[in-house]
């Protein structure tokens, strides 16, 4: 598809269960971007890749965030022990490689903690 | 710190009339500027950005902003309102130079009156 592409729109886990929540960018996008956007909130930036690089991750909330993008293209943000806190969703983004490009934002992922 | 402030939190207007929505930003220097929607259930879409130049930016769907340094606003705006405009409305900043995240308002949420 011509967006970003993100699965599965919505994930529904038990505390303390680990989950992998996945993001297509678009096609020959350089740089890709995670955040989190709780209830009633705007997004927060949780980490950057440029390629397979993970250039920030100043914005992982604990150690219990992860975050990976092996090829340069496809992204995996994992999140082990889930607590209620982490009940958000999860945008992904990507960009070309230029300063002050704009992002395009994926649909999200809903995560819900029970 | 940086900062982006959208002091309204919800906006209901009559369709047909006229929109300004507020944002205001506290930066080191002068940012990118962007304005994001976003739908219910839907991913973020960028309606417009302010890198350089001049100051009176427009977007899609007929939205326009201007960026005042002396009072380090970018405040949106739309002449008529349509039914189809209810929805949340994100300002964000983004440091130039830097490829780096974005940081987003809270929102504001637009309701339209028939």
């Amino acid at each position: 598809g011509a967006g970003v592409s993100q699965s599965p729109r919505y994930k529904v886990a038990k505390r303390g269960q680990d989950v992998a929540l996945r993001c297509d960018p678009i096609s020959g996008h350089v740089s890709l971007f995670w955040y989190q956007q709780a209830l009633g909130q705007g997004p927060e930036f949780l980490t950057y890749f440029q390629n397979e690089a993970q250039l920030d991750k100043s914005g992982l909330p604990s150690d219990r965030f992860f975050a990976e993008r092996p090829e340069g293209s496809v992204s995996t943000l994992k999140i082990q022990r889930t607590q209620q806190e982490d009940s958000a969703v999860y945008l992904c983004a990507s960009s070309t490689d230029r300063g002050g490009s704009p992002l395009h934002f994926g649909n999200g992922t809903r995560l819900t903690v029970t | 710190a940086q900062s982006v402030t959208q002091p309204d939190i919800h906006i209901t207007v009559s369709e047909g009339a006229s929109l300004e929505l507020r944002c205001n930003y506290s930066y080191g220097a002068t940012p990118y500027l962007f304005w994001y929607v976003q739908s219910p259930g839907q991913g973020l879409q960028l309606l417009l950005k302010y890198f350089s130049g001049d100051t009176l930016v427009q977007g899609i769907k007929g939205f326009e902003a201007e960026f005042k340094r002396s009072q380090s606003s970018f405040n949106l705006r739309k002449p008529s309102v349509h039914w189809s405009d209810a929805a949340e409305y994100f300002c964000a900043v983004g440091l130039r130079g830097s490829q780096g995240n974005l940081i987003f308002g809270k929102g504001t949420k637009l309701s339209v009156k028939p």
